[in-house]
């Protein structure tokens, strides 16, 4: 597509629920990046998938989000049992090189 | 350790008066440099960026941003703020790797808000 594409918009979650945030790169895009932004923050590195290799996942906050990208295109972030502090945008960004085009981001509130 | 520094939390500057808006990084070497927008509810907007050559950059809307590497800075400017710049900008760096494919960090941001 023309750019990228998250879905969805906006999600509520009760605590401990689980929840699956979609990420639709720009055709032809290798890179994906994943980003959290907490309100009245910059965002924060999550992953980096480079096709369907993810080679960077240290930005993770616990080991309950999970990033994949099986086909090197569409990629999922998924949260388990989430929590309060889970509350933030999710920004999905991919790239050809030479700067990111960044998603509309989710937005997660959990309550 | 490998920072992105906005200083400036909150601006405000009056329609048609100019902007700078600063930024410093703290790195070891010369990083890959952005400029990004983000209107309330949306995503992400490149403005610019710096990879080497020339050290004051165009950017899209007018703007543009100058690197001083005796300064680990790259301050955005615009000559002329119109309202419609009303938004939230952040510097952001490749601190590391190659091209624009390694992990990129940033700044805290910062808020322009543009009054008549």
């Amino acid at each position: 597509g023309a750019g990228v594409s998250q879905s969805p918009r906006y999600k509520v979650a009760k605590r401990g629920q689980d929840v699956a945030l979609r990420c639709d790169p720009i055709s032809g895009h290798v890179s994906l990046f994943w980003y959290q932004q907490a309100l009245g923050q910059g965002p924060e590195f999550l992953t980096y998938f480079q096709n369907e290799a993810q080679l960077d996942k240290s930005g993770l906050p616990s080991d309950r989000f999970f990033a994949e990208r099986p086909e090197g295109s569409v990629s999922t972030l998924k949260i388990q049992r989430t929590q309060q502090e889970d509350s933030a945008v999710y920004l999905c960004a991919s790239s050809l090189g030479g700067g990111y085009t960044f998603g509309s981001g989710t937005r997660l509130t959990v309550v | 350790a490998q920072s992105v520094t906005q200083p400036d939390i909150h601006i405000t500057v009056s329609e048609g008066a100019s902007l700078e808006l600063r930024c410093n990084y703290s790195y070891g070497a010369t990083p890959y440099l952005f400029w990004y927008v983000q209107s309330p509810g949306q995503g992400l907007q490149l403005l610019l960026k710096y990879f080497s050559g020339d050290t004051l950059v165009q950017g899209i809307k007018g703007f543009e941003a100058e690197f001083k590497r005796s300064q680990s800075s790259f301050n955005l400017r615009k000559p002329s703020v119109h309202w419609s710049d009303a938004a939230e900008y952040f510097c952001a760096a490749n601190l590391g790797g190659s091209g624009g494919y390694q992990k990129v960090t940033f700044g805290i941001g910062t808020k322009l808000q543009v009054i008549p």
